[in-house]
């Protein structure tokens, strides 16, 4: 079963931040959270993953709140390219399989 | 940037017949997996490998499927006796160490249609 809760679909205008929030509530201590996204049939794409601390690459940020219950990744300057579903992902047992929901549909609106 | 190549990119079997997904994961990589997508649902866990043998796997996977890393490059899935419903896109990952330290790297996929 998930352990996260995300929002169906989001839109976003081309050029402005997108903002995809995730819940899990029910993470532990030392469980890491995922992103990764799927570009209509293409293979998940990773895009970030981190434990407490903010962390930031070239795709994407990811800021996890201080009781590590919800997560947003951020795109700063969304594109076109950036529309697919996203996930945010909690492994289980121990980090061995990725159980992927629904995820957030995001559509980036020119 | 390394990848997880997948060949063939479309299969197309008729049921009842045995068909062989090939991968070829990342070089330097340990942990290797196989997940499906039926059309328009959700990404499925099928089955793990390491240290040469199955270390999880799930409830679609029984004994219709196996996996094989025949030459230490190749990273294969068999579907025995195939059926309409295991027409699926099917996606092999491949990741190089504990996963906190590393995601998986999916690999494009390929699509098998059984007619």
């Amino acid at each position: 079963d998930a352990k996260t809760t995300q929002p169906t679909s989001m839109d976003c205008a081309e050029g402005r931040a997108a903002n995809l929030p995730c819940n899990h509530s029910t993470i532990s201590g030392n469980e890491y959270v995922y992103w990764y996204r799927q570009i209509h049939s293409q293979g998940p794409q990773y895009i970030i993953h981190g434990l407490k601390n903010n962390e930031t690459n070239e795709m994407a940020s990811l800021i996890i709140t201080e009781d590590r219950k919800s997560s947003t990744l951020i795109l700063p300057h969304a594109t076109l390219r950036d529309t697919a579903v996203y996930y945010c992902i909690v492994p289980i047992r121990a980090g061995n399989q990725f159980y992927f929901g629904t995820g957030t549909s995001l559509t980036v609106i020119p | 940037e390394p990848e997880v190549t997948q060949t063939p990119s479309h299969q197309v079997t008729q049921m009842g017949q045995e068909v062989i997904l090939r991968c070829v994961p990342i070089s330097n990589h340990l942990y290797f997996y196989w997940y499906r997508q039926i059309l328009g649902q959700k990404v499925e866990f099928l089955v793990s490998f390491y240290n040469n043998e199955i270390s999880e796997k799930s409830e679609i996977f029984d004994d219709q499927f196996s996996v094989e890393r025949p030459d230490g490059s190749n990273f294969t899935l068999k579907i025995r006796s195939t059926k309409l419903e295991d027409s699926a896109m099917y996606f092999c990952a491949s990741r190089a160490g504990v996963l906190r330290d590393y995601g998986y790297t999916f690999g494009s996929g390929t699509r098998l249609t059984v007619v």
